[in-house]
């Protein structure tokens, strides 16, 4: 099964908004990445963050995780119609490295 | 360009029918997955080759076999495809060092069982 849910499943919002989007999971993990897949595309690897890191940046790109709450959010800001693409959030499976669950994504749509 | 590339992009089938998806990198990458995306349901790891010249079950390996031909090319093989493999399939790749950066990811396959 799943470990990661992601939290909402659909976002809209207006360019040069911020966008964020939040997925929770069940097990202790060492990293939580996120990807992004535009439609019909393969999925591109975004971000990745450590179980000892809090929060990380990649541009416009802002990760944070909260392993006390088992989260993690991802915020995309001053949001661009090409950032219109479906988000997931992925770890490793409980007692992997590297073998990765993805959640069932976010869609994000960013209107010009 | 580097990267995964994944053959063919689309395909019908009929069931019963058997086929070959074939997938390789450039990357020099150790480890390999094969991934089916259905709608509403994320991805679903089928198999995986941790290394070259070993392969194992994932969460829905079933109806599947896989062979890593070599470090390059891991083909995934539908013997007797039925309706409920319709799907798309994606490949990827990742390192294998003491850093895990994440995977890269092929286009995809769209197959349609009919």
């Amino acid at each position: 099964s799943q470990q990661g849910e992601e939290d909402p499943q659909a976002l809209s919002i207006q360019e040069g908004e911020n966008a964020t989007m939040n997925c929770s999971y069940k097990t202790s993990i060492n990293n939580l990445q996120w990807y992004r897949q535009n439609s019909g595309r393969g999925l591109v690897h975004l971000i990745l963050i450590r179980s000892n890191e809090r929060e990380k940046h990649s541009g416009r790109l802002r990760v944070t995780l909260d392993t006390s709450k088992k989260s993690s959010s991802l915020l995309i800001t001053a949001s661009r119609a090409a950032d219109t693409a479906s988000y997931f959030c992925a770890m490793p499976f409980t007692g992997s490295a590297r073998q990765l669950t993805f959640g069932s994504g976010t869609q994000l749509t960013v209107l010009p | 360009n580097a990267g995964v590339t994944q053959t063919p992009k689309f395909q019908v089938l009929k069931t019963g029918q058997s086929m070959t998806l074939q997938c390789a990198q450039d990357m020099n990458h150790n480890s390999m997955y094969w991934y089916r995306q259905d709608p509403g349901m994320g991805l679903r790891l089928i198999y995986y080759s941790a290394s070259e010249g070993t392969t194992d079950k994932g969460e829905v390996p079933n109806g599947y076999n896989v062979s890593r031909l070599n470090k390059r090319e891991f083909s995934l093989r539908l013997e007797s495809a039925a309706p409920s493999q319709t799907s798309v399939y994606f490949c990827a790749s990742s390192d294998a060092g003491q850093v895990f950066y994440g995977y890269t990811f092929g286009s995809g396959t769209r197959l349609t069982v009919v």
